[in-house]
Protein backbone atom coordinates (compact mmCIF):
# COMPACT_ATOMS: atom_id res chain seq x y z
CA UNK A 1 0.00 0.00 0.00
CA UNK A 2 0.97 3.68 -0.30
CA UNK A 3 0.66 4.24 3.24
CA UNK A 4 2.51 3.39 6.98
CA UNK A 5 1.69 -0.59 7.36
CA UNK A 6 1.44 -1.42 11.16
CA UNK A 7 0.80 -4.98 12.53
CA UNK A 8 -0.67 -6.16 14.24
CA UNK A 9 -4.11 -3.67 14.62
CA UNK A 10 -4.78 -5.42 18.05
CA UNK A 11 -2.84 -7.51 20.40
CA UNK A 12 -3.85 -8.74 23.66
CA UNK A 13 -1.26 -10.62 26.45
CA UNK A 14 -0.25 -11.57 29.13
CA UNK A 15 1.34 -9.39 31.66
CA UNK A 16 5.57 -10.77 31.39
CA UNK A 17 5.14 -12.24 28.09
CA UNK A 18 7.34 -10.08 25.60
CA UNK A 19 5.34 -8.58 22.66
CA UNK A 20 6.78 -7.35 19.05
CA UNK A 21 4.80 -4.93 16.86
CA UNK A 22 5.84 -4.21 13.10
CA UNK A 23 5.68 -0.95 11.24
CA UNK A 24 6.36 -0.74 7.07
CA UNK A 25 7.21 2.72 6.27
CA UNK A 26 6.08 4.66 3.00
CA UNK A 27 8.41 3.39 0.56
CA UNK A 28 11.62 5.51 0.17
CA UNK A 29 10.88 7.23 3.36
CA UNK A 30 14.60 7.72 5.22
CA UNK A 31 13.31 8.52 9.17
CA UNK A 32 11.07 6.12 10.97
CA UNK A 33 9.58 7.41 13.99
CA UNK A 34 7.55 5.55 17.33
CA UNK A 35 5.06 6.89 19.58
CA UNK A 36 2.88 5.43 21.97
CA UNK A 37 -0.74 7.09 22.81
CA UNK A 38 -2.66 6.31 25.90
CA UNK A 39 -6.16 6.60 25.97
CA UNK A 40 -7.70 10.18 25.42
CA UNK A 41 -4.10 11.16 25.37
CA UNK A 42 -1.36 13.15 23.18
CA UNK A 43 1.38 11.23 21.40
CA UNK A 44 4.49 10.48 23.43
CA UNK A 45 7.36 10.40 21.71
CA UNK A 46 9.43 6.99 21.89
CA UNK A 47 12.29 6.74 19.08
CA UNK A 48 13.54 7.94 15.88
CA UNK A 49 15.50 6.17 13.18
CA UNK A 50 17.44 7.69 10.49
CA UNK A 51 18.40 4.78 7.99
CA UNK A 52 18.90 2.24 9.98
CA UNK A 53 20.80 4.27 13.07
CA UNK A 54 18.32 5.36 15.90
CA UNK A 55 20.16 8.84 16.84
CA UNK A 56 16.98 9.46 19.51
CA UNK A 57 16.16 7.15 21.58
CA UNK A 58 15.03 9.35 24.78
CA UNK A 59 11.61 8.61 25.07
CA UNK A 60 12.06 5.02 25.57
CA UNK A 61 10.33 4.68 28.92
CA UNK A 62 12.44 1.74 29.90
CA UNK A 63 15.26 -0.79 29.40
CA UNK A 64 12.62 -3.51 28.21
CA UNK A 65 11.70 -1.20 24.93
CA UNK A 66 14.00 -1.59 22.83
CA UNK A 67 13.91 -0.78 18.54
CA UNK A 68 15.34 -1.46 15.57
CA UNK A 69 15.13 -1.32 12.34
CA UNK A 70 16.81 -3.15 9.21
CA UNK A 71 17.01 -2.39 5.68
CA UNK A 72 16.50 0.76 5.62
CA UNK A 73 13.15 0.26 5.63
CA UNK A 74 10.94 -2.58 8.23
CA UNK A 75 11.27 -1.22 11.82
CA UNK A 76 10.22 -3.59 15.28
CA UNK A 77 9.44 -2.48 18.76
CA UNK A 78 9.87 -4.88 21.18
CA UNK A 79 8.40 -4.53 25.03
CA UNK A 80 10.04 -7.77 27.21
CA UNK A 81 8.06 -8.50 30.02
CA UNK A 82 4.88 -6.30 29.25
CA UNK A 83 3.14 -4.24 32.40
CA UNK A 84 -0.41 -3.46 32.24
CA UNK A 85 0.99 0.30 32.04
CA UNK A 86 1.99 -0.32 28.95
CA UNK A 87 -1.59 -0.75 27.48
CA UNK A 88 -1.47 1.89 24.40
CA UNK A 89 -1.86 2.53 21.25
CA UNK A 90 1.82 2.24 19.63
CA UNK A 91 2.12 4.47 16.72
CA UNK A 92 4.66 4.50 13.48
CA UNK A 93 5.18 7.35 11.21
CA UNK A 94 7.45 8.34 8.08
CA UNK A 95 9.03 11.02 6.56
CA UNK A 96 11.46 12.07 4.23
CA UNK A 97 13.44 14.55 5.77
CA UNK A 98 11.95 18.08 6.60
CA UNK A 99 8.46 16.56 5.59
CA UNK A 100 5.75 16.14 7.39
CA UNK A 101 5.21 12.41 9.30
CA UNK A 102 3.15 10.43 8.20
CA UNK A 103 1.43 7.36 10.48
CA UNK A 104 0.25 4.47 10.54
CA UNK A 105 -3.34 3.66 12.23
CA UNK A 106 -1.28 1.54 15.53
CA UNK A 107 -1.03 -1.33 17.20
CA UNK A 108 -3.47 -1.63 19.95
CA UNK A 109 -2.01 -2.94 23.15
CA UNK A 110 -3.98 -4.64 26.24
CA UNK A 111 -2.31 -6.13 28.70
CA UNK A 112 -4.13 -8.47 31.31
CA UNK B 1 8.26 22.52 31.88
CA UNK B 2 8.09 23.41 28.15
CA UNK B 3 5.38 22.15 26.39
CA UNK B 4 2.83 22.33 23.67
CA UNK B 5 -0.63 22.85 24.78
CA UNK B 6 -4.30 23.13 24.45
CA UNK B 7 -6.69 25.84 25.53
CA UNK B 8 -10.21 24.24 24.72
CA UNK B 9 -10.30 20.14 25.19
CA UNK B 10 -13.81 19.92 23.42
CA UNK B 11 -14.99 22.24 21.03
CA UNK B 12 -18.60 21.96 19.70
CA UNK B 13 -19.90 24.01 16.42
CA UNK B 14 -22.96 23.67 14.34
CA UNK B 15 -22.29 22.25 10.69
CA UNK B 16 -21.28 25.21 8.49
CA UNK B 17 -20.04 27.63 10.59
CA UNK B 18 -16.20 28.43 11.17
CA UNK B 19 -14.26 26.36 13.80
CA UNK B 20 -11.02 28.13 15.51
CA UNK B 21 -8.90 25.78 17.29
CA UNK B 22 -5.86 26.87 19.54
CA UNK B 23 -2.67 26.06 20.85
CA UNK B 24 -0.23 27.97 23.02
CA UNK B 25 3.47 26.92 23.19
CA UNK B 26 6.31 27.93 25.15
CA UNK B 27 9.48 26.92 23.70
CA UNK B 28 10.81 29.95 21.28
CA UNK B 29 13.47 27.62 19.88
CA UNK B 30 10.48 25.67 18.21
CA UNK B 31 11.00 26.20 14.36
CA UNK B 32 8.29 24.37 12.83
CA UNK B 33 4.52 23.26 14.24
CA UNK B 34 1.84 21.02 12.52
CA UNK B 35 -1.73 20.09 12.42
CA UNK B 36 -2.99 16.28 12.93
CA UNK B 37 -6.91 14.98 12.39
CA UNK B 38 -7.04 12.04 14.64
CA UNK B 39 -10.90 10.13 13.94
CA UNK B 40 -11.78 7.19 16.54
CA UNK B 41 -9.39 3.99 15.55
CA UNK B 42 -7.29 5.74 13.38
CA UNK B 43 -3.78 7.41 13.24
CA UNK B 44 -3.11 10.89 13.29
CA UNK B 45 -3.62 12.39 9.62
CA UNK B 46 -1.32 15.11 8.69
CA UNK B 47 -3.85 18.23 7.80
CA UNK B 48 -1.45 21.38 7.67
CA UNK B 49 2.18 22.88 8.64
CA UNK B 50 3.98 26.04 8.66
CA UNK B 51 7.39 27.07 9.45
CA UNK B 52 8.63 29.56 12.23
CA UNK B 53 9.50 32.28 9.24
CA UNK B 54 6.00 32.82 8.39
CA UNK B 55 2.72 33.86 10.33
CA UNK B 56 0.03 32.41 8.43
CA UNK B 57 -0.43 29.43 5.44
CA UNK B 58 -3.50 28.53 3.65
CA UNK B 59 -4.67 25.07 2.51
CA UNK B 60 -8.19 23.33 1.15
CA UNK B 61 -10.59 25.32 4.04
CA UNK B 62 -8.27 24.94 6.16
CA UNK B 63 -5.70 28.34 7.93
CA UNK B 64 -2.97 27.89 10.27
CA UNK B 65 -2.23 31.65 12.47
CA UNK B 66 1.01 31.42 13.98
CA UNK B 67 2.04 34.50 16.46
CA UNK B 68 5.07 34.06 17.45
CA UNK B 69 5.25 37.73 19.54
CA UNK B 70 2.61 35.26 22.11
CA UNK B 71 3.74 31.89 20.86
CA UNK B 72 0.48 30.82 19.87
CA UNK B 73 -1.18 29.17 17.10
CA UNK B 74 -4.07 28.12 15.79
CA UNK B 75 -6.23 26.18 13.35
CA UNK B 76 -9.30 27.53 11.27
CA UNK B 77 -11.56 25.51 9.54
CA UNK B 78 -13.81 26.72 7.45
CA UNK B 79 -17.45 26.03 6.54
CA UNK B 80 -17.31 22.79 9.29
CA UNK B 81 -18.67 19.39 8.46
CA UNK B 82 -19.83 16.60 10.15
CA UNK B 83 -16.71 15.11 8.33
CA UNK B 84 -14.51 17.50 10.76
CA UNK B 85 -15.47 15.92 13.74
CA UNK B 86 -11.92 14.39 15.31
CA UNK B 87 -9.43 15.10 18.02
CA UNK B 88 -6.83 17.62 16.22
CA UNK B 89 -3.27 17.80 17.59
CA UNK B 90 -1.10 20.33 17.21
CA UNK B 91 2.75 19.58 17.34
CA UNK B 92 5.87 21.25 17.60
CA UNK B 93 9.49 20.36 15.84
CA UNK B 94 12.18 22.37 18.25
CA UNK B 95 14.94 22.99 16.42
CA UNK B 96 17.73 21.73 18.17
CA UNK B 97 15.90 18.38 18.73
CA UNK B 98 16.09 16.55 15.50
CA UNK B 99 12.60 15.67 14.22
CA UNK B 100 11.20 14.69 16.91
CA UNK B 101 7.44 16.10 17.24
CA UNK B 102 6.18 17.12 20.47
CA UNK B 103 2.19 16.87 21.03
CA UNK B 104 -0.25 18.91 22.53
CA UNK B 105 -3.31 17.22 24.39
CA UNK B 106 -5.83 17.08 21.47
CA UNK B 107 -9.12 19.03 21.12
CA UNK B 108 -11.95 17.12 20.29
CA UNK B 109 -14.30 18.76 17.48
CA UNK B 110 -17.64 18.00 17.64
CA UNK B 111 -19.69 19.46 14.43
CA UNK B 112 -23.62 19.31 15.16
CA UNK B 113 -25.81 18.54 11.80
Amino acid sequence: GAGVSQSPSNKVTEKGKDVELRCDPISGHTALYWYRQSLGQGLEFLIYFQGNSAPDKSGLPSDRFSAERTGGSVSTLTIQRTQQEDSAVYLCASSLNNQPQHFGDGTRLSIL
Amino acid sequence: GESVGLHLPTLSVQEGDNSIINCAYSNSASDYFIWYKQESGKGPQFIIDIRSNMDKRQGQRVTVLLNKTVKHLSLQIAATQPGDSAVYFCAEKRNNAGNMLTFGGGTRLMVKP
